[in-house]
C-alpha cells in the first residue's frame, strides 16, 4: 500500500515551458487535491476533485489546469510556467469529504 | 470570513519539557479545526482534529489540543517533547460542512538534547 505518490520529486523549468505533475493514490479515495506551499504562507488549495471526471477551482487556480480521468490519478498541468509558480506542490486525497487528508511527499518545482 | 493565525513562527524546547504551539482562528460559524505535522522533506500528516465533539482532542504521538470557543483558540500541547517531534506544525480551519480549508503559516518546533 503506497498511499499517495507524486511524480516527479524535483523539476526545473524555464519560463514558458509546460509540464504535468502526476498524483496517484491506491486507497480508493474519492477526493483528491493539489496544494502549493510557499515559505511563510502555509498551504493553499489550487484545484480539487470530488470524484472521477470532476474538478473544481480552489483558492489559487490561475495558471494551472487539472484532470481526473481515473479515480486513482489526479494530474496538475502548467501550460506556460512562470517564476511565480516556483513552489513545492503537494497532492492529497481523502475518502469522503476534506477531513483526514493523506498527503504525498511533494514535488519541488523551480521556474527560471 | 475564516482565518487562522499561528502565533509563533519558531518554538524551541529541550527534550523532556512541555510543548505549546499556539493557534487562534476566526470563523463566522462553527469551525472544524485540525493540526498537521510535516517532517523535513515529507508530506503532511494529520495529528488530530476537532469537529464539534469533545473540546479536548487527543491525537497521535501524545499530542492533544483544546478547543476554546471563548478565546477562539486551538493550542497544541504535549507533556514531554521528544527529539522526533522536531518538525513543522500547521493549524488548519475549515467551516463545518464546507470545503474551503485555511492553513496557518506554520510553527517550526526545535527540540534540543
Amino acid at each position: 500500500n503506497a498511499g499517495v505518490t507524486q511524480t516527479p520529486k524535483f523539476r526545473v523549468l524555464k519560463t514558458g515551458q509546460s509540464m504535468t505533475l502526476l498524483c496517484a493514490q491506491d486507497m480508493n479515495h474519492e477526493y483528491m487535491y493539489w496544494y502549493r506551499q510557499d515559505p511563510g504562507m502555509g498551504l493553499r488549495l489550487i484545484h480539487y476533485s470530488v470524484g472521477e471526471g470532476t474538478t473544481a477551482k480552489g483558492e489559487v487556480p490561475d495558471g494551472y489546469n487539472v484532470s481526473r480521468l481515473k479515480k486513482q490519478n489526479f494530474l496538475l498541468g502548467l501550460e506556460s510556467a512562470a517564476p511565480s509558480q516556483t513552489s513545492v506542490y503537494f497532492c492529497a486525497s481523502s475518502f469522503t469529504g476534506p477531513d483526514t487528508q493523506y498527503f504525498g511527499p511533494g514535488t519541488r518545482l523551480t521556474v527560471l | 470570513a475564516q482565518s487562522v493565525t499561528q502565533l509563533d513562527s519558531h518554538v524551541s524546547v529541550s527534550e523532556g519539557t512541555p510543548v505549546l504551539l499556539r493557534c487562534n482562528y476566526s470563523s463566522s460559524y462553527s469551525p472544524s479545526l485540525f493540526w498537521y505535522v510535516q517532517h523535513p522533506n515529507k508530506g503532511l500528516q494529520l495529528l488530530l482534529k476537532y469537529t464539534s465533539a469533545a473540546t479536548l482532542v487527543k491525537g497521535i504521538n501524545g499530542f492533544e489540543a483544546e478547543f476554546k470557543k471563548s478565546e477562539t483558540s486551538f493550542h497544541l500541547t504535549k507533556p514531554s517533547a521528544h527529539m522526533s517531534d522536531a518538525a513543522e506544525y500547521f493549524c488548519v480551519v475549515r467551516l463545518t460542512g464546507g470545503f474551503k480549508t485555511i492553513f496557518g503559516a506554520g510553527t517550526r518546533l526545535f527540540v534540543k538534547a
